[in-house]
């Protein structure tokens, strides 16, 4: 069976400062990565997948294989980046359901 | 375009009871899967329908059910409730056609509280 990881549940950093949310998965096939982030008072909402190797508020992914890791980073973080973020897995295949790790909460501190 | 909703958005039922949840998806989204979000748990997927028919159920009892209707809305049942249920019910929709582009769409949810 698959599963997510996520070793940080809470995560401050200062603003400009780098942010990584680390994120590792565990499935025997060629999984689909995605990062979700809820803010607050709003539902949760798609931040970026893998496959399409594009950034999204400054936000980048990388899937790493080897390490079977999918880190989340930002070089500047910004205040309106505190958030709930979920690093999700889709097996390969026709399966359609996500995988949830257990969320990290970033707070980004003026 | 209008997002997925769901109703009701909040629910007090007592242990015993039965409650039904429904979802109406993205207009075209012929998907609609369910998940559990509890603290202890965090997000659990509980089933996915397509065209009024299950596709993948999570690990969850026979207690909890679904189904999907023609027009793709989706209702969700749960039998017999316990506290362990108390839950954020969340309902998404993606457009099962653009496979490529996959991408789930969620709802505000249902906080269901049994008491």
């Amino acid at each position: 069976a698959q599963r997510v990881t996520q070793p940080e549940k809470l995560l401050s950093v200062f603003k400009g400062a780098p942010v990584e949310l680390k994120c590792n998965y565990s499935y025997s096939g060629s999984p689909e990565l995605f990062w979700y982030v809820q803010y607050s008072r709003q539902r949760l909402q798609l931040l970026l997948r893998h496959i399409s190797r594009e950034s999204i508020k400054g936000f980048t992914a990388d899937l790493n294989k080897g390490e079977t890791s999918f880190h989340l980073k930002k070089p500047f973080a910004q205040e309106e980046d505190s958030a709930m973020y979920y690093c999700a897995l889709r097996r390969s295949g026709s399966a359609r359901q996500l995988t949830f790790g257990s969320g990290t909460q970033l707070t980004v501190l003026p | 375009k209008a997002g997925v909703t769901q109703t009701p958005r909040y629910l007090i039922k007592t242990r015993g009871q039965q409650v039904t949840l429904s979802c109406s998806p993205i207009s075209g989204h012929r998907s609609v899967s369910w998940y559990q979000q509890t603290p202890g748990q965090g997000l659990q997927f509980l089933f996915e329908y397509f065209s009024e028919t299950q596709r993948n159920k999570g690990n969850f009892p026979g207690r909890f059910s679904g189904r999907q209707f023609s027009n793709s809305r989706s209702e969700m049942n749960v039998s017999t409730l316990e506290l362990g249920d108390s839950a954020l019910y969340l309902c998404a929709s993606a457009n099962y056609l653009r496979d490529s582009a996959y991408e789930q769409y969620f709802g505000p949810g249902t906080r269901l509280t049994v008491t």
